[in-house]
């Protein structure tokens, strides 16, 4: 158990719909980093937060969004769903900024868009 | 651009045997490089990361890594393979800094056999 928390696990809905992703990073992380996994476009990074703040953004579409709150939890927004975004998202969390921090990652949210 | 390229999609060893999977990438500077391993139905999990200091890399599970500037490479080693590292590894290449706007491999998937 990485401590990395994600909500749902399963996520299945239509096209056109929209929904809310949430991640719970390990106790003291500060960081938050949202992955995307799929078959055609396998393994991207999406954005980082830090301390509620965003750091970086990566191949994230504008359909997308994320926050980071107080509470150091994020959530992961997708909206206007396509099929093509059917794919197994992941968060991690580290403690700090910098790659001396080992990174953790949650189990990841399935999402299928029918 | 920064890219990473993992040559072989599907590596079988026998249990016991040696393991070289190759990755090699392509960045203007000294990049941050990390390996991952993602066990089946399960979330990705970091194995060792690379960003500076010496060249060869340990990390955990048994694996190591080496860094070889010159021939761009970054491969994962490990000298006796066990049934249970049996899943899809990810090689990755990042900006100096972190784990932000990491770019990852298409994966090399290994089948360990008895």
């Amino acid at each position: 158990d990485s401590g990395v928390t994600q909500t749902p696990k399963h996520l299945i809905t239509a096209t056109g719909q929209r929904v809310t992703l949430r991640c719970s990073p390990r106790s003291g992380d500060l960081s938050v980093y949202w992955y995307q996994q799929s078959l055609d476009q396998g393994l991207q990074f999406l954005i980082q937060y830090y301390n509620g703040e965003e750091r970086a953004k990566g191949n994230i579409l504008e359909r997308f969004s994320a926050q980071q709150f107080p509470d150091l939890h994020s959530e992961l927004n997708l909206s206007s769903l396509e099929l093509g975004d059917s794919a197994l998202y992941f968060c991690a969390s580290s403690a700090g900024t910098g790659g001396r921090d080992t990174q953790y990652f949650g189990p990841g949210t399935r999402l299928t868009v029918l | 651009a920064q890219s990473v390229t993992q040559p072989d999609i599907h590596i079988t060893v026998s249990e016991g045997a040696s393991l070289e999977l190759r990755c090699n990438y392509s960045y203007g500077a000294t990049p941050y490089l990390f390996w991952y391993v993602q066990s089946p139905g399960q979330g990705l999990q970091l194995l060792l990361k690379y960003f500076s200091g010496d060249t060869l890399v340990q990390g955990i599970k048994g694996f190591e890594a080496e860094f070889k500037r010159s021939q761009s490479s970054f491969n994962l080693r490990k000298p006796s393979v066990h049934w249970s590292d049996a899943a899809e590894y990810f090689c990755a290449v990042g900006d100096p800094g972190g784990y932000q706007k990491v770019t990852f491999g298409t994966g090399t998937k290994l089948q360990v056999i008895p």
